[in-house]
């Protein structure tokens, strides 16, 4: 399979848990972003990666969101102190820093976290 | 800051009717536009990417266009099936990041 994919597809935690998602990009793709989609909503972007650099963070991610892309492959988005708020399907997406004109990203199927 | 807007938010037709659906964008300044298809519950599948270069791309029954000088695309769907619905979101991008609408909800009756 060359497509984005994430896990896990689905968590349920309780208010207050930590929980991590993991992004594993289409390879040899440099770009890496995270967005969140509430329901109703568009996909909101929360950060960007280029290799294992972070260049941009979204005013939405709050101190209690981090990610990382160690060695420019997978990456990982944590969440700590989990609050009802935070209850949405996050995407992962990814694309070439060769394909300068269309940028065009590649959609994972997302992972839905639900906050109890 | 760029916006995006999709009208209408909700739609409603008979199976084999055409129908457009439209997205409005405040920036002009974009890489390109995309046209996804969300089914409730699912991830989001492409269905058309039109370079900022381009005016239109087709595949199959789409048709999507694009007037970067006015702001707007249009999502041209040809005789529609009772598997067209979903929610159909368009995105622009500037240098790296999307911009998403909030899509329009489809629902072809048979």
């Amino acid at each position: 399979d060359t497509g984005v994919s994430q896990d896990p597809r689905h968590k349920i935690t309780k208010r207050g848990q930590n929980v991590t998602f993991r992004c594993d990009p289409i390879s040899e793709h440099n770009r890496l972003y995270w967005y969140r989609q509430t329901l109703g909503q568009g996909p909101e972007f929360l950060t960007y990666f280029q290799n294992e650099a972070q260049l941009e963070k979204s005013r939405l991610l709050s101190d209690r969101f981090s990610a990382e892309r160690p060695k420019g492959s997978f990456s990982t988005l944590e969440i700590q102190r989990t609050e009802q708020g935070d209850s949405a399907m996050y995407l992962c997406a990814s694309s070439s820093l060769r394909d300068r004109e269309g940028n065009e990203q590649f959609f994972g199927p997302g992972t839905r976290l639900t906050v109890l | 800051k760029q916006e995006v807007t999709q009208i209408p938010a909700a739609l409603s037709v008979p199976e084999g009717e055409n129908l457009v659906l439209n997205c409005s964008f405040t920036d002009s300044a974009i890489y390109n536009l995309q046209w996804f298809r969300q089914d409730p519950g699912k991830g989001l599948t492409s269905l058309l990417l039109i370079q900022s270069s381009q005016r239109e791309q087709t595949s199959g029954r789409l048709n999507a266009s694009l007037d970067k000088s006015s702001g707007r695309s249009t999502l041209y769907i040809a005789a529609s099936q009772p598997g067209d619905s979903a929610t159909y979101l368009c995105a622009v991008s500037g240098t790296y990041k999307y911009i998403f609408g909030t899509g329009t909800r489809l629902k072809v009756l048979a």
